[in-house]
């Protein structure tokens, strides 16, 4: 069974479209992340949600809006795309202090 | 911020070698995680090492943290062309287990 599943695997569109990234854990885990991977294969966290409660918003364009309809799920919308959001995203959950379980990635190209 | 190095930046081996990657911090590291990341695939946690001086091992693969917890190193063991990919490894700066802070990855590839 997955335990972290990321929707789409692959997304491509065009500058200024509106598109969403869906994640979802089974891992009954209390808080998700999202993480974008930059062309130096650098991670770096944007958001992090415990609960459906946010508590890490990093400097992140609000372009940029995270959504957790339950604690199992942590979606990422992002308005009006730029060439510069063309990346690899990747959600996680984690339980208290235990180790990060990553989804499999959303390779987000904007044309 | 905490920032991490990572050593070194790309790795080929011939099958059955042994090899090892460091990870150097400029601040101590409260957790410190090791994960592998295949082309295409998320993240695969391998270990986590929280206090000074420990050391742990998964089948061929052990990661040791040093006394002042701000150097960490993954040594694999008889490499296999399994092992192939992108070893990371991740920091957690405040000790929150909330956020964690990646290196830059090692690339491995294993020759067979």
């Amino acid at each position: 069974d997955t335990a972290v599943s990321q929707t789409p695997k692959y997304l491509v569109t065009q500058m200024g479209n509106d598109k969403s990234i869906k994640c979802e854990q089974n891992l009954g885990h209390d808080t998700m992340y999202w993480y974008k991977q930059d062309s130096k294969k650098f991670l770096k966290i944007m958001f992090s949600y415990n609960n459906k409660e946010l508590i890490i918003n990093e400097t992140v364009p609000n372009r940029f809006s995270p959504k957790s309809p339950d604690k199992a799920h942590l979606n990422l919308h992002i308005n009006s795309l730029e060439l510069g959001d063309s990346a690899v995203y990747f959600c996680a959950s984690s339980q208290g202090s235990g180790g990060k379980f990553f989804g499999p990635g959303t390779r987000l190209t904007v044309l | 911020s905490q920032e991490l190095e990572q050593s070194p930046q790309s790795l080929i081996v011939q099958e059955g070698k042994n090899l090892t990657i460091n990870c150097t911090s400029s601040k101590t590291l409260y957790g410190l995680y090791w994960y592998k990341q295949k082309y295409g695939e998320g993240l695969i946690f391998l270990m986590m090492l929280q206090k000074g001086g420990e050391e742990k091992s998964h089948e061929k693969i052990t990661a040791k943290l040093d006394e002042k917890k701000q150097q960490s190193s993954l040594h694999i063991t008889a490499s296999q062309p399994s092992h192939a990919g992108i070893y990371l490894c991740g920091a957690d700066p405040s000790g929150s287990a909330r956020q964690l802070t990646f290196g830059s990855g090692t690339q491995l590839t294993v020759l067979p």
